[in-house]
């Protein structure tokens, strides 16, 4: 199955925009799934498709692709978005794999 | 309210067998794939595998694949995954997630279980 690439860790300054990439050869053919991990909770899915949110996730969260890379941008970040993000994909025989995961923190 | 719930921790010796369990409700059971996640201790979230309860169609991570089972009862709306001889190297938290959007080129886990924590020590 792919691998997919995250950056370990980034920051942003309160109300700036930020982008968490994910690369990964399965991206060439599959939309990448985006989720948000607090502290102690369970992930929540925070973008997926070509740009979708799930209800209740605000509109400052965005998602894009371009050849072999996913990312997820939010723009006017909050103190509330720090966590841990990971994106998903799948390959051609139904074999789903996360990526390392993205430690965001807002300064 | 569409929600998958898990059963409680566990704590379990090396080479015991575990069977935890994740109820769907609120939702067609056999109508969504559920699939399998493992997060270490302060690790990142890991693929395990997922079922098609409708006709238990499986599919494993390479990663996994002959480590655990995955079953499904759909008479009970329920999904398990189960080990025959626990390591310590077990000790996780499990979550179940449903695989709520899917099309040609896409998919994702919309719904996930609260966890369950297994810990396996001597």
């Amino acid at each position: 199955s792919s691998e997919l690439t995250q950056d370990p860790a980034v920051s942003v300054a309160l109300g700036q925009t930020v982008r968490i990439t994910c690369q990964g050869d399965s991206l060439r053919s599959y939309y990448a799934s985006w989720y948000q991990q607090k502290p102690g909770q369970a992930p929540v899915l925070v973008i997926y498709g070509k740009n979708n949110r799930p209800s209740g996730i605000p509109d400052r969260f965005s998602g894009s692709s371009s050849g072999n890379t996913a990312s997820l941008t939010i723009t006017g970040a909050q103190a509330e978005d720090e966590a841990d993000y990971y994106c998903n994909s799948r390959d051609s025989s139904g074999i789903r794999v996360f990526g390392g995961g993205t430690k965001l923190t807002v300064l | 309210e569409v929600q998958l719930v898990q059963s409680g921790a566990e704590v379990k010796k090396p080479g015991e067998s575990l069977k935890i369990s994740c109820k769907g409700s609120g939702y067609s059971f056999t109508s969504y794939w559920i699939g399998w996640v493992r997060q270490m201790p302060g690790k990142g979230l890991e693929w395990m595998g997922i079922i098609y309860p409708g006709d238990s169609d499986t599919r494993y991570s390479p990663s996994f694949q002959g480590q655990v089972t995955i079953s499904a009862d759909k008479s009970i709306s329920t999904a398990y995954l189960q080990w025959s001889s626990l390591k310590a190297s077990d000790t996780a938290m499990y979550y179940c997630v449903r695989l709520g959007y899917s099309g040609y080129d896409y998919d994702a886990f919309d719904i996930w279980g609260q966890g369950t924590m297994v810990t396996v020590s001597s």
